[in-house]
């Protein structure tokens, strides 16, 4: 079983759509982070959230850090198909562990 | 500035040949990880060094041997390949913060073994 669980695994909306998606665990976490992969390519950091309960907005993205700091969401406005890709969540204590991912595709 | 750099891009082995996996990173960080990933697992970390001349295991340890050369390098070693070996693999190099860490991956190795 994964540390971390995201869902919905696959996800596909059209564009101007709203989405969320979730990563939860039963472990508290020091740091929550998300991160974008392309094909091809390793992940790359989209937000770091530290304290529970808190919110940060990137452009038409919001995360959020839940209150007991073991899971998180994020939320998408307006989906453009430039947003599609996989997303992962990673929590950080010792050392750094990430769920399985939610692949998103935009269709235009 | 190259960030992290990962060598080869893609091997293919026979099952028990043995390869080692090169990683470099030029921004100075003290950690560095090895992480693969498989369809539907994500990444698994299966090695990380929390500084030159430590190594730790990960999730996903077993078949495999890490050597943190240097500060700059951090190379993963299959001694025996297994099919099951047969993955993307992904160094990390870690900027740590007072209250967080940020990670930078290299582009990726993929490996089968037949």
């Amino acid at each position: 079983t994964q540390l971390l669980e995201q869902s919905p695994q696959f996800l596909s909306i059209q564009e101007g759509e709203n989405l969320t998606v979730y990563c939860n665990s039963s472990s508290v976490f020091s740091s929550l982070q998300w991160y974008r992969q392309e094909p091809g390519e390793g992940p790359v950091l989209l937000v770091t959230v530290v304290t529970g309960g808190e919110v940060k907005k990137l452009k038409r993205l919001t995360f959020q850090f839940g209150d007991a700091r073991k899971d998180s969401s994020l939320h998408i406005t307006a989906a453009q198909p430039g947003d599609t890709g996989l997303y992962l969540c990673a929590g950080a204590n010792n050392d750094m562990r990430f769920g399985a991912g939610t692949r998103l595709t935009v269709k235009p | 500035n190259a960030g992290v750099t990962q060598t080869p891009k893609f091997q293919v082995l026979k099952t028990g040949q043995s390869m080692t996996l090169q990683c470099a990173q030029d921004m100075n960080h003290n950690s560095m990880y090895w992480y693969r990933q498989d369809p539907g697992m994500g990444l698994r970390l299966i090695y990380y060094s929390a500084s030159e001349g430590t190594t730790d295991k990960g999730e996903v340890p077993n078949g495999y041997n890490v050597s943190r050369l240097n500060k700059r390098e951090f190379s993963l070693r299959l001694e025996s390949a297994a099919p099951s070996q047969t993955s993307v693999y992904f160094c990390a190099s870690v900027w740590s913060g007072q209250l967080n860490e940020k990670l930078f991956f290299g582009s990726g190795t993929q490996l089968s073994v037949l």
